[in-house]
């Protein structure tokens, strides 16, 4: 069974400082690692993706995450975060199941504050 | 905006109710997903439809049920209601059952059950 950990309930930064939040994973197999982020009352934002190739993956808001195979991690990180950062992370990991299926198993998500 | 529309986005109804929750998937986008979102459970996936077939299921109960139309909307319905079933409700779709497709998120469904 797949499985995602997101260790830190909450990570506090300054605007300004750069921000990492951890994901660590659990699958058999290649893995597709996925980061959500949601906003107060809103749904869930498709940040970025690794699925193979580059272990550094780029994506929206200037979000960056780095796959590593050896740790089964898929840190977040920005090099200057912003208070407007401030909301719910999720990473998630895909595998296709039972070749049926190919569903996303999220962690339990990480809460940013960016304090000014 | 996601482009995935859910209706309606907030909803109350008592204990033993039944409520249907509709999704209108991306434009182009054949796969179907259901998650529900509760503080103690956390991000659950629910169900999934591709091309109007269920694909697979996952921690869905069986008063609750889903379908998926020919015009690739789907709805959830959820029956015999319990407090603990207030949650906020996700409809995703992707464009097909890939593992490497993106899936893109509505913005939820807050249903209450008081």
């Amino acid at each position: 069974a797949q499985s995602v950990a997101q260790p830190e309930d909450q990570v506090n930064v300054a605007e300004g400082n750069p921000l990492t939040v951890k994901c660590t994973y659990s699958v058999s197999g290649n893995p597709y690692l996925f980061w959500y982020v949601q906003y107060p009352n809103r749904g869930l934002q498709f940040l970025l993706k690794y699925i193979t190739g580059d272990n550094l993956v780029k994506g929206s808001y200037g979000f960056e995450a780095e796959f590593n195979k050896s740790q089964t991690s898929f840190h977040l990180k920005k090099p200057s975060a912003l208070v407007s950062d401030s909301a719910l992370y999720f990473c998630a990991v895909r595998q296709t199941y039972n070749n049926a299926g190919n569903m996303l198993t999220f962690g339990g998500g990480t809460r940013l504050m960016v304090k000014p | 905006d996601s482009g995935v529309t859910q209706t309606p986005k907030h909803l109350i109804t008592a204990t033993g109710q039944r409520v249907t929750l509709r999704c209108s998937p991306r434009s182009g986008d054949l796969s179907v997903y259901w998650y529900q979102q509760s503080l103690d459970q956390g991000l659950q996936f629910l169900i999934q439809y591709y091309n109007g077939e269920e694909r697979a299921k996952g921690n869905i109960l069986e008063r609750f049920s889903a379908q998926q139309f020919p015009d690739l909307h789907s709805e959830l319905n959820l029956s015999s209601l319990e407090l603990g079933d207030s949650a906020l409700y996700f409809c995703a779709s992707s464009v097909t059952a890939d593992s490497g497709n993106t899936i893109y998120f509505g913005e939820g469904s807050w249903l209450t059950v008081v």
